[in-house]
């Protein structure tokens, strides 16, 4: 059972500003980087934001993390219909002697 | 170019043992954490377990402790799960992840292999 909460689907049409929202607790976003990655069907992850709000090489600026606490969230710009895939947050948590967790995962449509 | 490869997956009965590979290539192998992170068909993604790049710690999930052993061969740039005592609820995508640095607490999957398909069913 995933500690980090999201939104199972956000939706948005062509060019419009979606964010999707990631909910932990102290032992988790409150103490460590957050991480987002996009997935599209049948393929594997691929990492989108890392350390909160960096965007690795070849990423679109369209994208943005941010972070608040136990709480933090992506951005998407100017929605592209190429962006609709499903978005996971992570981030390490120190309970339970340390375990890594993944966001409950937000589908995104482009209407 | 970072190339993962995972490989062993297969259909299984409960209560039996399989063991996963993962072939690195196009990097060190040697001076970088692994991780194996799963996802059940239709659902999300599971995190299982990471190794630090020595082997000197591993890190697993509560559902995987005491029967799943994560483990590396550097010599042979492989990254190995052995899963032991399968159950039902352990049929999923397994991928294998190359991570940050070196060291596993605190690491993250950064780059991903395409997975490999365990089905646990009798």
């Amino acid at each position: 059972q995933s500690v980090l909460i999201q939104p199972p689907s956000v939706s948005g049409t062509p060019g419009q500003s979606v964010t999707i929202s990631c909910s932990g607790s102290s032992s988790n976003v409150g103490s460590d980087t957050v991480h987002w990655f996009q997935q599209f069907p049948g393929t594997a992850p691929k990492l989108l934001i890392y350390t909160n709000n960096q965007r690795p090489s070849g990423v679109p600026d369209r994208f943005s993390g941010s972070k608040s606490g136990t709480s933090a969230s992506l951005a998407i710009s100017g929605l592209q219909s190429e962006d609709e895939a499903d978005y996971y947050c992570a981030a390490w948590d120190d309970s339970q002697d340390g375990v890594y967790v993944f966001g409950t995962g937000t589908k995104v449509t482009v209407l | 170019q970072v190339h993962l490869v995972e490989s062993g997956g297969g259909v299984v009965q409960p209560g039996t043992s399989l063991r996963l590979s993962c072939a690195a290539s196009g990097f060190t192998f040697g001076a970088y954490a692994m991780h194996w992170v799963r996802q059940a068909p239709g659902k999300g993604l599971e995190w299982v377990a990471v190794v630090s790049s020595n082997e000197g710690s591993q890190y697993y999930a509560e559902s995987v402790k005491g029967r799943f052993t994560i483990s590396r061969d550097n010599s042979r740039n492989t990254l190995f799960l052995q899963m032991d005592s399968l159950r039902g609820e352990d049929t999923a995508m397994y991928y294998c992840a190359k991570a940050t640095g070196w060291v596993a607490a605190k690491s993250q999957p950064i780059i991903w292999g395409q997975g490999t398909l365990v089905a646990v069913s009798s």
